[in-house]
C-alpha cells in the first residue's frame, strides 16, 4: 500500500519559473514531512522539512506549503534554476519513529 | 566528517552468488538505515537499525537478505544467493536522534547481477 503519493512523475521548467511538486499521505500518524533532492549519482539529501504545527516553512529559493486537513504538502521551487534539475522526494515519518516513507520521486528538469 | 561511507560502490556478480554491502556510518549517528532504489519501484526502507538493533525489517524482500550491525560503526547487508531482480543502487543512511531526524546518505552501491 504506498502511503505518499508524489505528483508529477517529471516536470519541466523554464528558467526563472516556479517548480510546483506535490504530495498526498494517508497516515494521520505521519507527523514529520521532510523533502530531499537527489542528483544522478548521489545519494538523496535532505532539502527542507516540516511539521504539522506549521502551514508553511520557507528556506530561501524552498517552500513547504502544508494543509493537515487535506493530508497534503507541496514544495515550492521559486526562480528555478538550471542547478535545480534533480529528482525530489518527498516523505513521511510516523511519530516517535526515525522511518521514512518515500514518495515515488520527480525528476525535475530546468531549461535555461 | 566523511560522511556515510559504502563500499563497494559498484558489484557485478552472477546469479546465485552472495554478495555483501558494507555500510559506515556518521561517527556518533545511533540509526542507520538501508535503502534500495530501483526504477520501478523507487527507494524503499529495507531495514532500520537503533543503537546497533534492528527495529524494523519489514522491508526486507525475503529471507535471501539479511543485514547486521555488530557495533555502532558498521553495517553489513548480505544477498545469499543473488538473483538478476536484486539489480539496484543500495543506500545507507544514518541519523541522530528519533522523531524525524535529518538522514544522511552515503553515495549508495549499484549492484548488477546478471
Amino acid at each position: 500500500q504506498q502511503q505518499v503519493k508524489q505528483s508529477p512523475q517529471s516536470l519541466i521548467v523554464q528558467k526563472g519559473g516556479i517548480s510546483i511538486i506535490n504530495c498526498a499521505y494517508e497516515n494521520t500518524a505521519f507527523d514529520y514531512f521532510p523533502w530531499y533532492q537527489q542528483f544522478p549519482g548521489k545519494g538523496p539529501a535532505l532539502l527542507i522539512a516540516i511539521r504539522p504545527d506549521v502551514s508553511e516553512k520557507k528556506e530561501g529559493r524552498f517552500t513547504i506549503s502544508f494543509n493537515k486537513s487535506a493530508k497534503q504538502f507541496s514544495l515550492h521551487i521559486m526562480d528555478s534554476q538550471p542547478g535545480d534539475s534533480a529528482t525530489y522526494f518527498c516523505a513521511a515519518s510516523p511519530g516517535g519513529y526515525n522511518k521514512l516513507i518515500f514518495g515515488a520521486g520527480t525528476r525535475l528538469a530546468v531549461h535555461p | 566528517d566523511a560522511g556515510v561511507i559504502q563500499s563497494p560502490r559498484h558489484e557485478v556478480t552472477e546469479m546465485g552468488q552472495e554478495v555483501t554491502l558494507r555500510c559506515k556510518p556518521i561517527s556518533g549517528h545511533n540509526s542507520l538505515f538501508w535503502y534500495r532504489q530501483t526504477m520501478m519501484r523507487g527507494l524503499e526502507l529495507l531495514i532500520y537499525f537503533n543503537n546497533n538493533v534492528p527495529i524494523d525489517d519489514s522491508g526486507m524482500p525475503e529471507d535471501r537478505f539479511s543485514a547486521k550491525m555488530p557495533n555502532a560503526s558498521f553495517s553489513t547487508l548480505k544477498i545469499q544467493p543473488s538473483e538478476p531482480r536484486d539489480s539496484a543502487v543500495y543506500f545507507c543512511a544514518s541519523s541522530l536522534g528519533t522523531g524525524g531526524a535529518e538522514q544522511y546518505f552515503g553515495p549508495g552501491t549499484r549492484l548488477t547481477v546478471t
